[in-house]
């Protein structure tokens, strides 16, 4: 099955850089997703990675190795609004549904 | 982008009610839409994967005959929540992409459920 490992908890500041990293266990690779969720709400996608490398939109950008089955998202000029939850998520075998990590709360202080 | 809609966004039911939980696509047509749950402060659990015109195809764990899923139509998935607890109260959310090959996934608002 698929599993995927991430830190639970990153703190860091306004204007600040932060990297969230992913690492991942499948039977089959279809890519890496990245997805925020604020308390009470519904997560919204954020990148998506399917050949190694980087992938940047904005201040957001996401780094896949697939042979390394690691992957991250970094974060940067950190704004209060970004604390939140961020997931990254794989598809399953199948191919169909995403499955995700345990999440990993961002806290950004001023 | 494509927007999916979930209703309702929270309830309230009594220990043995049940509860429906509606999921719509809104301006796209799924022909598999996709159940998690949700306990606070962990992750999105897959509970199932709902099929338009045939049965839903169950997570292992997950008890078929207490959360009942039908997805009648290309735009509706309900999942019911038979003979609900206490221990069943959580954020149930579903999702749904355009197409089997997109890459992004669109979730409904989530159902936060209470069950008394």
């Amino acid at each position: 099955g698929q599993s995927l490992e991430q830190p639970s908890e990153v703190t860091a500041v306004e204007g600040a850089i932060v990297q969230i990293n992913c690492t991942y266990q499948t039977s089959g690779f279809y890519g890496l997703s990245w997805y925020q969720q604020h308390d009470g709400g519904a997560p919204t996608f954020l990148s998506y990675n399917a050949l190694d490398g980087l992938e940047e939109t904005g201040r957001f950008s996401s780094f896949l190795s697939r042979s390394d089955s690691y992957g991250y998202l970094l974060l940067q000029e950190l704004q209060m609004k970004d604390s939140a939850s961020y997931f990254c998520a794989v598809l399953n075998q199948a191919g169909t549904a995403l499955i995700f990590g345990k999440g990993t709360t961002l806290s950004v202080s001023s | 982008g494509a927007v999916v809609s979930q209703h309702p966004s929270w309830v309230i039911c009594k220990s043995g009610t049940s509860v429906k939980i509606e999921c719509r696509s809104l301006d796209f047509q799924a022909t598999t839409m996709f159940w998690y749950r949700q306990f606070p402060k962990q992750s999105l659990m897959l509970m199932a994967t709902s099929n338009e015109g045939s049965k839903a195809t169950y997570e292992q764990g997950v008890e078929k005959d207490k959360f009942l899923i039908n997805h009648a139509s290309l735009t509706l998935s309900t999942l019911t929540v038979t003979s609900a607890h206490p221990e069943d109260s959580s954020f149930y959310i579903c999702s749904a992409r355009r197409d089997r090959g997109d890459t992004e996934a669109f979730f409904g608002q989530g159902t936060r459920l209470t069950v008394v």
